[in-house]
Order: C-alpha cells, then sequence, then structure tokens
C-alpha cells in the first residue's frame, strides 16, 4: 500500500510560469489536503478537498493558485503567474473519511528563478 | 496571527537524556493536538496525538502532556537517541473544523551522542 504520492519532487520554474504540482492519496483515503511550508516558517493550510469537491480553501491566495481533486486521477495544486515568492515546499496529505489521521507526501519543492 | 506558537526554534540535548519541547496556543477552541516530527527533504510523519479530555498520552519513549488552563502542551521523549534528531511540529484542530491542522512553526531537535 503506497504512501501519498507527490510528484515531481522537485520543480523549477521561471518567473510567469505555470506550476502543476500532483498528488495521489493513499488508497482508500477520500480526503486531500495541501500545505505550504515557506522557508524557515512552518506549515500553512491552504486548501481541503474532497473527491469533485472544494471543502475549504480559506489559505488558498485569491489569485493565481486553483486546486482540484477529480473523480479520477490526482488531486492538482496550479499556481499560474508564479512569483519568487511562490519558492517554498509544498505538501500533501490525505486521510479516510471522519479521520484526524493524516499522512503526508514527500512534498513538492518549488524554486522560481 | 499566530494560533499555535513554538518558541524555541531549536534544542540541542545529550544521547539518553530527556528532551522537552513546547507548545502554546491561543484559540480555546482546539480540541485536538498532533506532534508531527519531519526529516529534511521528506513530509511530516505523525508521532502521538491528546485530545483536549486528556491531559497525558504516553506511546512508548514518547509523551504528550496538555494543560488546557494555561493553553499548553509538550512533548517528552526520553530517552533521547540521535536518530530523533528532527523538526518537531505541534498541530491542532478546531473543533467542528473539519480536518484542517494549524501548525506551529517548528522547533529543531538535535540530540547529540
Amino acid at each position: 500500500n503506497a504512501g501519498v504520492m507527490q510528484n515531481p519532487r522537485h520543480l523549477v520554474r521561471r518567473r510567469g510560469q505555470e506550476a502543476r504540482l500532483r498528488c495521489s492519496p493513499m488508497k482508500g483515503h477520500s480526503h486531500v489536503y495541501w500545505y505550504r511550508q515557506l522557508p524557515e516558517e512552518g506549515l500553512k493550510f491552504m486548501v481541503y478537498l474532497q473527491k469533485e469537491n472544494i471543502i475549504d480553501e480559506s489559505g488558498m491566495p485569491k489569485e493565481r493558485f486553483s486546486a482540484e481533486f477529480p473523480k479520477e486521477g490526482p488531486s492538482i495544486l496550479r499556481i499560474q503567474q508564479v512569483v519568487r515568492g511562490d519558492s517554498a515546499a509544498y505538501f500533501c496529505a490525505s486521510s479516510p473519511e471522519g479521520n484526524y489521521g493524516y499522512t503526508f507526501g514527500s512534498g513538492t519543492r518549488l524554486t522560481v528563478v | 496571527d499566530q494560533q499555535v506558537k513554538q518558541n524555541s526554534p531549536s534544542l540541542s540535548v545529550q544521547e539518553g537524556r530527556i528532551s522537552i519541547l513546547n507548545c502554546d496556543y491561543t484559540n480555546s477552541m482546539f480540541d485536538y493536538f498532533l506532534w508531527y516530527k519531519k526529516y529534511p527533504a521528506e513530509g511530516p510523519t505523525f508521532l502521538i496525538s491528546i485530545s483536549s479530555i486528556k491531559d497525558k498520552n504516553e506511546d512508548g519513549r514518547f509523551t504528550v502532556f496538555l494543560n488546557k488552563s494555561a493553553k499548553h502542551l509538550s512533548l517528552h521523549i526520553v530517552p533521547s537517541q540521535p536518530g530523533d534528531s528532527a523538526v518537531y511540529f505541534c498541530a491542532a484542530i478546531l473543533n467542528n473544523a473539519g480536518n484542517m491542522l494549524t501548525f506551529g512553526g517548528g522547533t529543531r531537535l538535535m540530540v547529540k551522542p
């Protein structure tokens, strides 16, 4: 039973490009969460999704950021027109329904140059 | 406004001694608390948790204490081992707010052989 799979592990984008981060939850987990860790800081909640539904996006910037968790396939965090301040580690986690038992992926480290 | 704070960015302890990591929170509506351990270039891994109806939870070398009146929790590791060297994050869940975690900024623990 594979854990939470995130890809790519490292992503380099030039300012103005788009970044797409993928997350495949653990088998049987229907809840996906995205967190961002800026350098020298803790993890900050971005968005909470279930299949085809955004449950809570209160932590996600209103502009340029979007997330989806389609019926088939991985969850995608999309950042349009990236800026240097978007450079961070982005972690995805999944949990079974109604359970606090998060499992985190290894993260995607985004570097904007 | 940081609702969960870890005021010590780092802690150094001798192998075999006790490590005490502290965490303070401001929101009295938090009802579940967790500790995560994070190695470089990996995602956080769950360590131990405690519900707000308890004041202590123990799992092997790890014990979490919760003082609700002081809005303070601590993680005790005894005896500390070099493999415990990592960044430790405390996190809290708000009552009836889904499964969103609010993280502290982390404490880097170094256990010296």
